[in-house]
C-alpha cells in the first residue's frame, strides 16, 4: 500500500523565516494534495499537484511535485502567525485521498 | 471553494447510544463522500468512501456494522456510531467531491462518549 511520509514532524520557527515540509511518498504520485488544518478543525485545500515538476503558488506558499513524482514540498516565505497548523500531504489513489502523518508549524512571533 | 458542512461540530454521549453525524455539500453535488477519523496528534485516517446511492466502501479494519453511512442524496451523507464506546471517541471529518479531483472538507465532529 502507498506510504506517505513527511518531514519534519514538527516545526518552529521564527516569524518572517522560510520554512520548507517535504512529502515522500513509497510509490508514484498521481496526485499530490496539500491541505492545511487549523487544531480540531477542518481542513482546507491548499493545492493540488498533478505532473512532474509542476510547481503552484498560492500567495506566500509553493508546493512543488518532483520530476519522479514521488516527493513533494511546500515552501512558505516570511512566515506570519496565520501559516500556524499541521500541514498534511495526501495521495490521491483511486478515488480517495490518504494522508501523511502531518506537520506541525508553530511560529515565534 | 466549495463548501461542506458538518452538523454537530461536537456531541457528548452516554456509552452504548448511538450518535448520527452529518455531512452536507452546501453549494455542489457531491458524488462521493469520504469518512476519516482523526486521533489526537495524528493524521486521517480513511474510514469509507461513499457514493450516492449505492453502499459504502469501507478501509480494511473498519467495521460496518459499528459505523453505519449512508449517502442518501447528493448532497447529504451521514455517519453513525452505533453502541458507542469510550474508545470511540474521536475526531470525525468528512469530505466531499463533485466531478473534480479536489476534495472539499467539512469543519470536524468531535465525539466523546462517556
Amino acid at each position: 500500500s502507498q506510504e506517505l511520509e513527511q518531514s519534519p514532524q514538527s516545526l518552529i520557527v521564527q516569524e518572517g523565516k522560510n520554512l520548507t515540509i517535504n512529502c515522500t511518498s513509497s510509490k508514484t504520485l498521481y496526485g499530490l494534495y496539500w491541505y492545511k488544518q487549523k487544531y480540531g478543525e477542518g481542513l482546507i485545500f491548499l493545492m493540488m499537484l498533478q505532473k512532474g515538476g509542476e510547481e503552484k503558488s498560492h500567495e506566500k506558499i509553493t508546493a512543488k511535485l518532483d520530476e519522479k513524482k514521488q516527493q513533494s514540498s511546500l515552501h512558505i516565505t516570511a512566515s506570519q502567525p496565520s501559516h500556524a497548523g499541521i500541514y498534511l500531504c495526501g495521495a490521491g489513489k483511486d478515488d480517495k485521498i490518504i494522508f501523511g502523518k502531518g506537520t506541525r508549524l508553530h511560529i515565534l512571533p | 471553494g466549495a463548501v461542506v458542512s458538518q452538523h454537530p461540530s461536537w456531541v457528548i454521549c452516554k456509552s452504548g447510544t448511538s450518535v448520527k453525524i452529518e455531512c452536507r455539500s452546501l453549494d455542489f453535488q457531491a458524488t462521493t463522500m469520504f469518512w476519516y477519523r482523526q486521533f489526537p496528534k495524528q493524521s486521517l485516517m480513511l474510514m469509507a468512501t461513499s457514493n450516492e446511492g449505492s453502499k459504502a466502501t469501507y478501509e480494511q479494519g473498519v467495521e460496518k456494522d459499528k459505523f453505519l453511512i449512508n449517502h442518501a442524496s447528493l448532497t447529504l451523507s451521514t455517519l453513525t456510531v452505533t453502541s458507542a464506546h469510550p474508545e470511540d471517541s474521536s475526531f470525525y471529518i468528512c469530505s466531499a467531491r463533485g466531478g473534480g479531483v479536489e476534495a472539499f472538507f467539512g469543519q470536524g465532529t468531535r465525539l466523546t462518549v462517556v
